[in-house]
């Protein structure tokens, strides 16, 4: 199986920052990685595909970038509703595989 | 809209099988464009995904569960569901459905992009 890693596991920052963070695969996965949010008690929502394609509906304050083991989600000024956890996944090899998430918190 | 919703008990017993069922309204399971999957999620951790499967009856698990899960869909009723047997306290877990869509870029590539609220299964005597 892909490993997919996460980091930071947690981060804290105010609203307006610009915040990062990093998900890297135990091999090559080319661009087949996604992006979900996730808020307490609710299921994931796909924020990105493809590594870097926003999925429709969701706000362009939110990118991704990267490609081959190291991937990006960018955050581009934080708002009180992005104050939840994220997590990537790799759609490159069966079976796909999470990282285990990160946890954005107001500082 | 198309929607999934999860439904089935909310307790197992140990070494019972977990049987959970994934209602599909506002679009068609028997859609070509779509596969249709299970993921679970222990309380306070990680994603792991369960298993897919495809109208035509095609299905993929998780090595790790493979041996325990089957998957299935009722394409009459519009449903497709999950049995995971010989559970264990380590099965206790929010399970959601999902579907998987494409999109081609360079490539096809796909995704979990709609799910459903996923229902909480505690595995306990």
């Amino acid at each position: 199986d892909i490993q997919m890693t996460q980091s930071p596991s947690s981060l804290s920052a105010s609203v307006g920052d610009r915040v990062t963070i990093t998900c890297r695969a135990s091999q090559s996965i080319n661009t087949y990685l996604n992006w979900y949010q996730q808020r307490p008690g609710k299921a994931p929502k796909l924020l990105i595909y493809a590594a870097s394609s926003l999925q429709s509906g969701v706000s362009s304050r939110f990118s991704g970038s990267g490609s081959g083991t190291q991937f990006i989600l960018t955050i581009s000024s934080l708002q009180p509703e992005d104050f939840v956890s994220y997590y990537c996944q790799q759609s490159y090899s069966s079976p796909p595989t999470f990282g285990q998430g990160t946890k954005v918190e107001i500082k | 809209q198309l929607q999934l919703q999860e439904s089935g008990p909310g307790l197992v017993k140990p070494s019972e099988t977990l049987s959970l069922t994934c209602t599909v309204s506002g679009g068609s399971i028997s859609s070509s464009s779509y596969y249709w999957g299970w993921i679970r999620q222990p309380p306070g951790k990680g994603l792991e995904w369960i298993g897919s499967m495809y109208y035509s009856g095609r299905t993929y698990y998780n090595p790790s569960l493979k041996s325990r899960v089957t998957i299935s869909g009722d394409t009459s009723k519009n449903q497709f569901s999950l049995r995971l047997s010989s559970v264990t306290a380590a099965d206790t877990a929010v399970y959601y459905c999902a579907r998987l869509g494409t999109a081609t870029v360079t490539t096809v590539y796909w995704y979990f992009d709609l799910w459903g609220r996923g229902t909480l299964v505690t595995v306990s005597s």
